[in-house]
């Protein structure tokens, strides 16, 4: 079956302190993977995406994910938090062509002063 | 100049009412979808069109019936409505209907309370 694990449902940070956040997937096919940010209120904004090639991607606002084929996982990490980086996190997978994105249930980060 | 839009932001409505919620992208984009995230933040696929025509049509129930004018527009209709319906509705646009390849666009959300 095709899913996405985000294991850690609350994240809790100091600003500056350094950010990682957990995402396993299980899929049958070469993965295409994504991560989202929600801010709240808001729609989901794409922070970046890994389709194949260096498995260490870059993202906006700071942010970088690493894909580990081996561990199934693609986990989003930022060396220094903001407190702006306050949101809701979702993992997403899909397959190349295909048509719908699967989501996991998110990990909400709070960061304190 | 809002890539995808959404109205309304906020809908309180009464159970067994039927409302709308209306989609527009101008992106260019071929292909819109409604995702239904729930309390829980859970984001469930409903519905997705390709320039107009219906490609996925989930497990939703028959209460929920989308409209594509044009592949600009997606709007979403609901009769008798259930508290069980209550939720953040998200509209998305991609640029084509091989989502995977380009990602998703996401409208900013319609938060639905039914009473």
């Amino acid at each position: 079956a095709q899913s996405v694990t985000q294991p850690d449902i609350h994240i809790t940070v100091s600003e500056g302190a350094s950010l990682e956040l957990r995402c396993n997937y299980s899929y049958g096919a070469t993965p295409y993977l994504f991560w989202y940010v929600q801010s709240p209120g808001q729609g989901l904004q794409l922070l970046l995406k890994y389709f194949s090639g260096d498995t260490l991607v870059q993202g906006i606002k700071g942010f970088e994910a690493e894909f580990k084929r081996s561990q199934s996982s693609f986990n989003l990490r930022k060396p220094s938090v903001h407190w702006s980086d306050a949101a809701e996190y979702f993992c997403a997978v899909g397959g190349r062509n295909t048509d719908k994105l699967i989501f996991g249930t998110g990990t909400r980060l709070q960061v304190f002063p | 100049d809002t890539a995808v839009s959404q109205t309304p932001k906020y809908l309180v409505t009464q159970m067994g009412n039927d409302k709308s919620i209306k989609c527009e992208q101008n992106l260019g984009h071929d292909t819109m979808y409604w995702y239904k995230q729930d309390s829980k933040k859970f984001l469930k696929i409903m519905f997705s069109y390709n320039n107009k025509e219906l490609i996925i049509n989930e497990t939703v129930p028959n209460r929920f019936s989308p409209k594509s004018p044009d592949k600009a527009h997606l709007n979403l209709h609901i009769n008798s409505l259930e508290l069980g319906d209550s939720a953040v509705y998200f509209c998305a646009s991609s640029l084509s209907d091989r989502a995977a390849n380009y990602g998703y666009t996401f409208g900013s959300g319609t938060r639905l309370t039914v009473v």
